[in-house]
Order: C-alpha cells, then sequence, then structure tokens
C-alpha cells in the first residue's frame, strides 16, 4: 500500500531533550516537506528536500534540524525542544519533477514538550 | 514571503446549499494553488488544485476558481452534504512545487 509513515504519533518529552520523528514514504516520491498545524494557523512549512541531500528551509525553520540521506526517508530532528514547539507534526511527500505535485501526508506526530 | 490569507474562519450551510471559500495570496510568482481537506483528527487530504495558467477547474460539486490580477482564489462547494462538514485550507506554491503557504483554515459545518 502506498503510504507516508510518521514515529511516533504521539510524543511527550521535556524541554531539552533531543528527540528525532521518523517520515518515511514508500512512493518513490522525489519531494518531502514537514509542517507544523498550530490552531488558528493552519499548517506552516518547517523544511522541504527535492531529493537526496537536497534540503531548504520553509518558512518556520528555527529550532529543527532535517536530513535526506536516502530518498524514502525524511527525518525531523529537534535537538533542544522548547514548549513553543509543542504542535501537531505533519510530513508529506509529492512525486517531483515530471511525475505530479500532489502532496501525501502522513498521520501525523503529536508533540507535547514540558 | 508569500502571505495567504482565507476567508471565512467558520462557515454553517443547511445541507443543499453551496459554501464558497476565499484565499487571497500577496506573491504575483505562486503558480500553484491547491485545496485540501481535513476531517477531525485526520491528515489534510487534497480534494482540488489549479494553475496559474488556468482559471478554472471543476470536479464533480467541487470547483476552484483564479483570478490572478486580483491575486484571489475560491473553492465552490456545491449541494452540500454532512460529509462534507470538515476544516478546508488553501494553499499558494512557489518554486517548483515545493515551498508552500497555507491559509490558516475554514472550519465548515453542514447541517442535515
Amino acid at each position: 500500500e502506498a503510504q507516508v509513515t510518521q514515529n511516533p504519533r504521539y510524543l511527550i518529552t521535556v524541554t531539552g531533550k533531543k528527540l528525532t520523528v521518523t517520515c518515511s514514504q514508500n512512493m518513490n516520491h522525489e519531494y518531502m516537506s514537514w509542517y507544523r498545524q498550530d490552531p488558528g494557523l493552519g499548517l506552516r512549512q518547517i523544511y522541504y528536500s527535492m531529493n537526496v541531500e537536497v534540503t531548504d528551509k520553509g518558512d518556520v525553520p528555527e529550532g529543527y534540524k532535517v536530513s535526506r540521506k536516502e530518498k524514502r526517508n525524511f527525518p525531523l530532528i529537534l535537538e533542544s525542544p522548547s514548549p513553543n514547539q509543542t504542535s501537531l507534526y505533519f510530513c508529506a511527500s509529492s512525486p517531483g519533477t515530471g511525475g505530479g505535485v500532489t502532496q501525501y501526508f502522513g498521520p501525523g506526530t503529536r508533540l507535547l514538550v514540558l | 514571503g508569500e502571505n495567504v490569507e482565507q476567508h471565512p474562519s467558520t462557515l454553517s450551510v443547511q445541507e443543499g446549499d453551496s459554501a464558497v471559500i476565499k484565499c487571497t495570496y500577496s506573491d504575483s510568482a505562486s503558480n500553484y494553488f491547491p485545496w485540501y481537506k481535513q476531517e477531525l483528527g485526520k491528515r489534510p487530504q487534497l480534494i482540488i488544485d489549479i494553475r496559474s495558467n488556468v482559471g478554472e477547474k471543476k470536479d464533480q460539486r467541487i470547483a476552484v476558481t483564479l483570478n490572478k490580477t486580483a491575486k484571489h482564489f475560491s473553492l465552490h462547494i456545491t449541494e452540500t452534504q454532512p460529509e462534507d462538514s470538515a476544516v478546508y485550507f488553501c494553499a499558494a506554491s512557489l518554486y517548483n512545487f515545493n515551498k508552500f503557504y497555507f491559509g490558516s483554515g475554514t472550519k465548515l459545518n453542514v447541517k442535515p
């Protein structure tokens, strides 16, 4: 089944404790993105990647890191989480150049930073 | 950067009526405008999209119109049904469909 998966789905952590949220897609998509969703603010793009080893900042990259070492995986790293990073996070992928632009979202990861 | 504004924030209609959600964008370089539906507790899902070289697109009960001169685009849902109740997001994309800016969302409630 074609899908985008994220792990963990729920996470409670404390300020300053490094964490990684994994994202994986099995559709051979070139493009991948991370978003955060907060009430009243819609979805805001954190980082995006056009292919392996090619990443760029979205609208709200501060406090986050990403890497794209393999085409299928795009982990989101919070080196020192703070309470203002409490949010619902979505990973998304799309085919990319010549393959279409439809974004497919993962199920979301709800993060609480205490 | 791009700024996308979406109105209204909430919309309540009677089943069978039409619903219209409007978005404006600021950057004339934006060239792709998708609409997403997000049901409670679920992920956003694309329902329709339009590119800047097209003025209107329709898919059954859903249509999107784009006015590039005025920099606004709208989602039209006809013959609404209770299962259309959800939060709808518009978005605008720059730079080869990688960078996206979303509106703040419209919560649509269709009353039976």
